[in-house]
Order: C-alpha cells, then sequence, then structure tokens
C-alpha cells in the first residue's frame, strides 16, 4: 500500500473540471511540499505541479494545485481527451527519510 | 533541461546481480541529488534510492536496502544503481531522476525494464 492516498480512477467530460485528491499524514504532506506527476504508459513520469502549487515549465495553466494540512488536491479545468494519463502525487517523507507516492490515479476523458 | 538516458536493463536470475546506469546530457549533473524511481508491472511509482549531488548522503527504500546500492561518476555525468541478490518483486521499469525544487522530480529517464525470472 501506498503511503500517499489517492482515488485510483476518475472520469469526466471533455471541457469539465475535475479534482484529484491525495492524503498524507504529518511526516510527509504536513512537512514538506508536494509535487505532482503525468504518467502516460510507456514514456517517461512529467513534473506538472512542484511546491504544493507551482506550476513546471510549459505546463497549461489549466493545472492547478493546493494544499492543506496533510491533504493536497490536483485539479484540471477543460478537460481534453490528451489529459487521460495516471496522476501522482508524491513529496518527502521525514520518517522514512525517503520519497513517498501516493497509488496513482488513472485519469478518463469520456 | 537536463536528458537522462537510463540503460543496463535485462532479464536476470533471482539471486544474481545487475547494475543499471542513467547517463545525463550536461555536466550541471554534478550540481543535482538523484533518485531511482521504479514502477512494477501494473503498479505505481515506488521510490529506490537517492544520493546526493557530492555522494556524500545516501538514502533507501526499505525494500532495497541492504541489497542495493547507488552511486555516481561526475566526471561521467553518469548515475549508477547496483542491484544485488535480486528477487522477482524487483521486476519493474527503473527511472532516474533529478532533484529538483520542492522536493519534486523534475526531469525523468524514458526507465530501463528490469525482469527478475529464472
Amino acid at each position: 500500500h501506498s503511503v500517499l492516498t489517492q482515488p485510483p480512477s476518475m472520469s469526466a467530460a471533455p471541457g469539465q473540471k475535475v479534482t484529484i485528491s491525495c492524503s498524507g499524514s504529518s511526516s510527509n504532506i504536513g512537512r514538506k511540499s508536494v509535487s505532482w506527476y503525468q504518467h502516460f504508459p510507456g514514456t517517461a513520469p512529467k513534473l506538472i505541479i512542484y511546491d504544493d502549487d507551482d506550476r513546471a515549465s510549459d505546463i497549461s495553466d489549466r493545472f492547478s494545485a493546493s494544499t492543506s494540512g496533510t491533504s493536497a488536491t490536483l485539479a484540471i479545468t477543460g478537460l481534453q481527451t490528451g489529459d487521460e494519463a495516471d496522476y501522482y502525487c508524491g513529496t518527502w517523507d521525514s520518517s522514512r527519510a525517503g520519497m513517498v507516492f501516493g497509488g496513482g490515479t488513472k485519469l478518463t476523458v469520456l | 533541461q537536463l536528458q537522462l538516458v537510463e540503460s543496463g536493463g535485462g532479464v536476470v536470475q533471482p539471486g544474481r546481480s545487475l547494475r543499471i546506469s542513467c547517463i545525463a546530457s550536461e555536466i550541471t549533473f554534478r550540481s543535482y541529488g538523484m533518485h531511482w524511481v521504479r514502477q512494477a508491472p501494473g503498479e505505481g511509482l515506488e521510490w529506490v534510492a537517492y544520493i546526493s549531488h557530492e555522494e556524500s548522503t545516501k538514502y533507501y527504500a526499505d525494500s532495497v536496502k541492504g541489497r542495493f546500492t547507488v552511486s555516481r561518476d561526475n566526471s561521467k555525468k553518469t548515475l549508477f544503481l547496483q542491484m544485488d541478490s535480486l528477487r522477482p518483486e524487483d521486476t519493474a521499469v527503473y527511472y532516474c531522476a533529478k532533484y529538483g525544487e520542492g522536493f519534486s522530480l523534475d526531469s525523468w529517464g524514458q526507465g530501463t525494464p528490469v525482469t527478475v525470472s529464472s
């Protein structure tokens, strides 16, 4: 089981908005900045959000994120079929002295 | 942006060893901490190991501690992962990634597949 908890799957129609949650604890999200990754199977994962809410280079402003306490949220607006991918949250865990990831959320754009 | 290319993956028997590599595109590689992350078939991302830019600090996931060793050669812009006593559950695609701002991994390689099977 992953240290960070994400919903396994989510779906929404093109043009709609989706929010993906990521729940952790005081040793990880509650203490360190959260990042979000987009992963198309068979390719390199791509950083989309770092430092809780900063967009990485060349990332559309349709992607945004926030953190509160021990939880984080990724929001994607104006959904496109090209957004279909797996999304992971991640951060450093002080107790484990290592990076931790969520189990990933498979996003389907219907 | 730093480009990363992994190599050295393959099929290996349980209990045997394998060393995989990750070569960077720029000499600025020497300034960055680096990570190894893996993804087993049908599973999510799992962090494996971290090494600081001058190799003074290393961390490992409990699942590989005592069996895997991370190292680097900054003069050759290369990161290594020595994997000993391999187990079937180590079967995965292994990615190297650069440590960026805010505890993020901001550059990733395409991955190299490792299969542990008899």
